[in-house]
């Protein structure tokens, strides 16, 4: 079946620096993608709709200058949680559209930032 | 306002014991409803998609269902290796317009 991949599957980053998650669909091109947060025993909270070739859609309350999207190709988004502080820390998961309509989703990213 | 919500919020069985999973949505259009199951600390594992009232599709030991304001998800007799977090999602018709999660129901099953 389709795979969605996340890479790293956890990272740990001193406060003030970058970190970078890479989201790769392996068998479909996947036009549009999705990042969502997950805190412990909640629901994914969607941060961003990440379109390839053009900027992505934010939802409210998610800092666009803090956490960079990037849809360079079909098979490949990015999100760089930039000057990452202790309360960035939390499961990142992206998501990507199958051209028959199915989403399918990665296997997250841990984050924690110390 | 676009909503989707799931019950019960934990749910435990013994094994063999069959029962459903509740899923209701006020949407403004549904395009489609996606069930999803996720283990602790990993990424949601896609089950079905549903997309019109009447439909249903099963997988092992679920079967998921859909009518024009709520899904089921029905495990028969589950074994312990069901116990997880079961998702329910739905896709709006706006084209691009993610999912939409409710907050789950936690399946425990006990041998």
């Amino acid at each position: 079946g389709a795979v969605v991949s996340q890479h790293p599957s956890w990272v740990i980053c001193k406060s003030g620096t970058s970190v970078k998650i890479e989201c790769r669909s392996l068998d479909f091109q996947a036009t549009t993608m999705f990042w969502y947060r997950q805190f412990p025993k909640q629901s994914l909270m969607l941060m961003a709709t990440s379109n390839e070739g053009s900027k992505a859609t934010y939802e409210q309350g998610v800092e666009k200058d803090k956490f960079l999207i990037n849809h360079a190709s079909l098979t490949l988004s990015t999100l760089t949680v930039t000057s990452a502080h202790p309360e960035d820390s939390s499961f990142y998961i992206c998501s990507a559209r199958a051209p028959g309509g199915a989403i399918y989703f990665g296997e997250g990213s841990w984050l924690t930032v110390v | 306002e676009d909503q989707v919500t799931q019950s019960p919020e934990a749910l435990r069985l013994q094994e063999g014991e069959s029962s459903s999973l509740n899923c209701s949505y006020t949407v403004s259009g549904l395009r489609g409803l996606f069930w999803y199951r996720q283990d602790p600390g990993k990424g949601p594992e896609f089950l079905f998609t549903l997309y019109s009232a009447g439909e249903e599709k099963e997988k092992e030991r679920l079967k998921a269902t859909l009518t024009k304001k709520e899904s089921f998800l029905h495990i028969t007799a589950p074994k312990p290796e069901d116990s997880a977090t079961y998702l329910c999602a739905v896709v709006l018709n706006q084209a691009g317009t993610a999912l939409i999660f409710g907050k789950g129901t936690t399946l425990s099953v006990s041998s």
